[in-house]
């Protein structure tokens, strides 16, 4: 299994800022993922997350809206860019290790 | 591309009630399945999963059937507590598709005494 620490776990933020959630995990991993989910609906993939390489980003998600870093096996974040109220969601991390999936809290963002 | 398709809730039951939640899924390849719950204020959790047609995953008194024929992998529980309530995702992951998990609209359970 894997533990996953997400910071911040919530906040709020307004309109135009930019805010980067970080994601640690307590082991090393090759693959890291970032999803979205938005109020009462399922999770999208927003971009995996591989390290030493650019992270490949899902069909209508951008590297200039969510950029996302990975300097190691145990660490990424991912950044909200320019935010507007339509960004508000749970951005979660998740990563693959022995065949599953495992989440992390995430981190519920309000925009105003 | 693949999708998952589940019923929609809220479902509201009574404790010792039987629970169903309807999942079935559209894959180019050989998915494997899976169930998320997500409960009230957490993150998700994978509650069991079923890696080829036929098997059973199980886990908490929750059962799933992988049914390639019918494309489903619907979920049961033969009494549900109020601690089941909470938020369920079916999932797949195909290997095609670089074993991305895809994911349902999710279904919310409310358990009452």
């Amino acid at each position: 299994s894997a533990v996953i620490s997400q910071k911040p776990s919530r906040d709020i933020c307004q309109r135009g800022t930019s805010l980067t959630i970080q994601c640690q995990v307590d082991s090393q991993v090759t693959m890291m993922f970032w999803y979205r989910q938005q109020p009462g609906q399922s999770l999208t993939l927003i971009a995996t997350a591989n390290q030493g390489s650019e992270a490949t980003y899902e069909s209508g998600f951008v590297i200039d809206k969510f950029p996302i870093s990975r300097p190691n096996l145990t660490f990424s974040t991912l950044t909200v860019s320019n935010m507007s109220p339509e960004d508000s969601s749970i951005y979660l991390c998740s990563v693959s290790t022995t065949g599953e999936l495992f989440f992390g809290e995430g981190s519920r963002l309000t925009v105003l | 591309g693949n999708s998952v398709t589940q019923m929609e809730g809220p479902v509201t039951l009574s404790e010792e009630a039987f629970l169903t939640i309807n999942c079935t899924y559209t894959a180019t390849g050989y998915p494997s399945l899976f169930w998320y719950v997500q409960y009230p204020g957490e993150g998700l959790q994978l509650l069991l999963k079923a890696t080829k047609a036929d098997d059973k995953g199980s886990n908490k008194g929750f059962e799933a059937t992988y049914r390639k024929e019918t494309t489903s992998f619907h979920l049961e529980k033969g009494s549900v507590q109020v601690s089941d309530s909470a938020v369920y995702f079916c999932a797949l992951s195909d290997l095609a598709a670089g074993n991305k998990l895809t994911f349902g609209g999710g279904t919310r359970v409310l358990v009452k005494p």
